[in-house]
């Protein structure tokens, strides 16, 4: 099993309410990824992280922030809840040996 | 072009049938493979990684064709448990991000 933790499970939030999502590993990966996944839709890279200190924007365009203090934690913060963030939000790691991806199991978050 | 490309689906098959997932890629660099399986509201989960000389694992098999960039699954003797979206997944070189096909969703019925 996997190392990697995300909470809340599910948030229910009323619009325009600062929300944070938190993911963390105890793999050690360098590598940590936020996907926004709809229902029975495709899965998007909206942010990424090669190491501490680093992060990108990823290929789907988000209003959400991240930030990689430490290696093992990669928050994703929205400023301003809004109802067309309601999504599945996933985070996951990889490492420079074990390369594949590894997920946690997600928050759905809902906004009101 | 999608970076990569899989089957639309979905599919629909008898307990007991064998299937075939069909994937393309475009980055002829890429560097490693993978498909994964979705159950429905559930993360991503590795299902087995893909190497250049095929592999298998029980009722799965994976083969990779670097010379057409095309990657398959096979599932033999398909279960009910089967029944999830399956994810072709190409990370194009070290340094760079993993890219997930739009995968394609399989139901086995009794």
């Amino acid at each position: 099993e996997a190392d990697i933790y995300q909470t809340p499970r599910y948030l229910v939030i009323g619009t325009g309410k600062k929300i944070t999502l938190e993911c963390s590993q105890t793999m050690g990966h360098d590598k940590m990824y936020w996907y926004q996944q709809d229902p029975g839709m495709e899965l998007h890279l909206i942010h990424y992280s090669y190491g501490v200190n680093s992060t990108e924007k990823g290929d789907l365009s988000s209003e959400s922030t991240v930030s990689r203090i430490r290696t093992e934690h990669f928050p994703l913060t929205l400023e301003s809840a809004r109802p067309s963030h309601t999504s599945q939000y996933l985070c996951a790691s990889s490492g420079d040996r074990i390369r594949e991806a590894f997920f946690g199991q997600g928050t759905r978050l809902t906004v009101v | 072009r999608k970076e990569v490309e899989q089957d639309p689906g979905p599919f629909n098959v008898p307990e007991g049938a064998t299937v075939a997932f069909n994937c393309t890629y475009s980055n002829s660099a890429s560097q490693s493979f993978f498909w994964y399986r979705q159950d429905c509201r559930k993360e991503p989960k590795l299902l087995m990684s893909v190497y250049s000389s095929g592999n298998e694992d029980g009722r799965f098999t994976a083969q990779l064709n670097r010379a057409s960039q095309y990657i398959s699954l096979l599932i033999r003797d398909s279960k009910l448990s089967d029944s999830a979206t399956y994810l072709c997944v190409v990370n194009p070189n070290y340094g760079q991000n993993f890219v997930f096909g739009p995968g394609t969703r399989l139901s086995v019925l009794p």
